[in-house]
């Protein structure tokens, strides 16, 4: 019975290069949440989705980041042109209807140099 | 403006020494209450979600309790397996009936 899957777990980038964040939710669940948490720091709210739609992006920055839920396949939080600011550690979570409790996967954890 | 605030930021604890985090929060119309524990390198783990003031929940260990203005994390005799930072957060629908609000733990630490 498999919880939710991040990867890769850790990841380093050099500023300017791409990051690729990848999230599997939980087996019958289709509501997929991202978050970010900066030491000592809560987590933040970035975006949710549902399979192949974008519901509420309204934590994520406009600029440089994106996400995606395809039909098939994991989730994407993706990072264009990372700068030191973007290292923290990305959370997904997964719910089976979008009110119900939230499932976390082990974090990726970012380190922009 | 929507607020949870968890106290104390850190507790130290003896192993078997019962204590108390607290969890409180300013939210319009609160739908739910989670209680999760987060262990180092690793993800939130859920324990407890409270619906409505007097509710309450226990899992070994651990009991949570709700009133309309702030939840209690009881911690039972903890053994040093109990470390951990323990993350509370609220879901408020006049937000969305999705979004939780986090807030930023409390670092517990049970010496042996």
């Amino acid at each position: 019975n498999a919880g939710v899957m991040q990867n890769p777990r850790h990841l380093v980038r050099r500023r300017g290069q791409e990051a690729r964040l990848r999230c599997s939710p939980m087996k019958g669940h289709s509501h997929v949440y991202w978050y970010r948490q900066l030491p000592e720091e809560g987590l933040k709210f970035m975006v949710y989705l549902q399979k192949e739609n974008i519901i509420d992006e309204s934590g994520m920055p406009k600029e440089r980041f994106s996400a995606e839920f395809p039909k098939e396949g994991p989730s994407i939080l993706r990072i264009q042109q990372v700068v030191r600011g973007d290292s923290a550690a990305y959370f997904c979570a997964s719910s089976q209807t979008p009110g119900e409790t939230q499932y976390f996967g082990p974090g990726t954890r970012l380190l922009v140099l | 403006e929507d607020q949870v605030t968890q106290s104390p930021e850190a507790l130290r604890l003896q192993e078997g020494e019962s204590s108390s985090l607290n969890c409180s929060y300013t939210v319009s119309g609160l739908r739910g209450l989670f209680w999760y524990r987060q262990d180092p390198g690793k993800g939130p783990e859920f324990l407890f979600t409270l619906y409505s003031a007097g509710e309450e929940k226990e899992k070994e260990r651990l009991k949570a309790t709700l009133t309309k203005k702030e939840s209690f994390l009881h911690i039972t005799a903890p053994k040093p397996e109990d470390s951990a930072t323990y993350l509370c957060a609220v879901q408020a629908p006049l937000r969305s009936n999705y979004q939780l609000i986090w807030g930023a733990g409390t670092k517990l630490i049970i010496k042996p």
